[in-house]
């Protein structure tokens, strides 16, 4: 599987800042999925991303995967208490067998 | 359609004693990962494992753990002789193939 990097590991917010967390790969990737969980839950699928420079916005979600297809990033505009939890992303998809996750990015949003 | 459905949701074993972990895949699934994953941690990848086929345990400690998805039923997580150290979230997922991944609610095990 593949493997990616991403930062940052914790990010800590005000309620209404912007946030944005990366995921890097050493090689190109065929795609990238995004994840969330809750404190205390699990992962929920968010978006997948496939095509070079593709963009997608989920309300203030916005999703971008890199014209070379080896970073994605995720970035939420004006954070709410309910944008709180762990953010993960996933390389390759199913298509390369083993799903390899980042370690996460632990979001903390302060009201 | 059900989610993946994961069992127990809670798991308490005495230190030397067997764990096994159920999970039920989506219908239509044939695909199944098993993670671990400590308090404020990433999802540490186990196994993954199709239909009477073990396709790739290269997180898998050598010892103790194992796992099946047999051809009927669900897929277990065996973990024999318990320590406290296996004490964690174990999350499987399921998906068909090239498609996203479906969690289920995982199982918090605690060894004492």
């Amino acid at each position: 599987g593949q493997q990616v990097m991403q930062i940052p590991q914790y990010q800590h917010v005000q309620e209404g800042e912007d946030f944005t967390t990366y995921c890097n790969s050493s090689t190109t990737l065929s795609n990238i999925q995004w994840y969330k969980q809750r404190p205390g839950g699990h992962p929920v699928f968010l978006i997948q991303l496939v095509k070079s420079g593709e963009v997608k916005k989920q309300k203030r979600l916005t999703f971008q995967f890199g014209e070379a297809k080896k970073n994605s990033s995720l970035h939420i505009t004006a954070t709410q208490t309910t944008d709180v939890g762990t953010y993960f992303c996933n390389a390759g998809g199913t298509s390369y067998g083993k799903l390899t996750f980042g370690q996460g990015t632990i979001l903390t949003v302060h009201p | 359609n059900a989610g993946v459905m994961q069992n127990p949701r809670h798991l308490v074993r005495r230190r030397g004693q067997e764990a096994r972990l159920r999970c039920s895949p989506m219908k239509g699934h044939s695909h199944v990962y098993w993670y671990r994953q400590l308090p404020e941690e990433g999802l540490k990848f186990m196994v993954y494992l199709q239909k009477e086929n073990i396709i790739d345990e290269s997180g898998m400690p050598k010892e103790r753990f194992s796992a099946e998805f047999p051809k009927e039923g669900p897929s277990i997580l065996r973990i024999q002789q318990v320590v406290r150290g296996d004490s964690a979230a174990y999350f499987c997922a399921s998906s068909t193939r090239n498609t996203e991944a479906f969690f289920g609610q995982g199982t918090r095990l605690t060894v004492v």
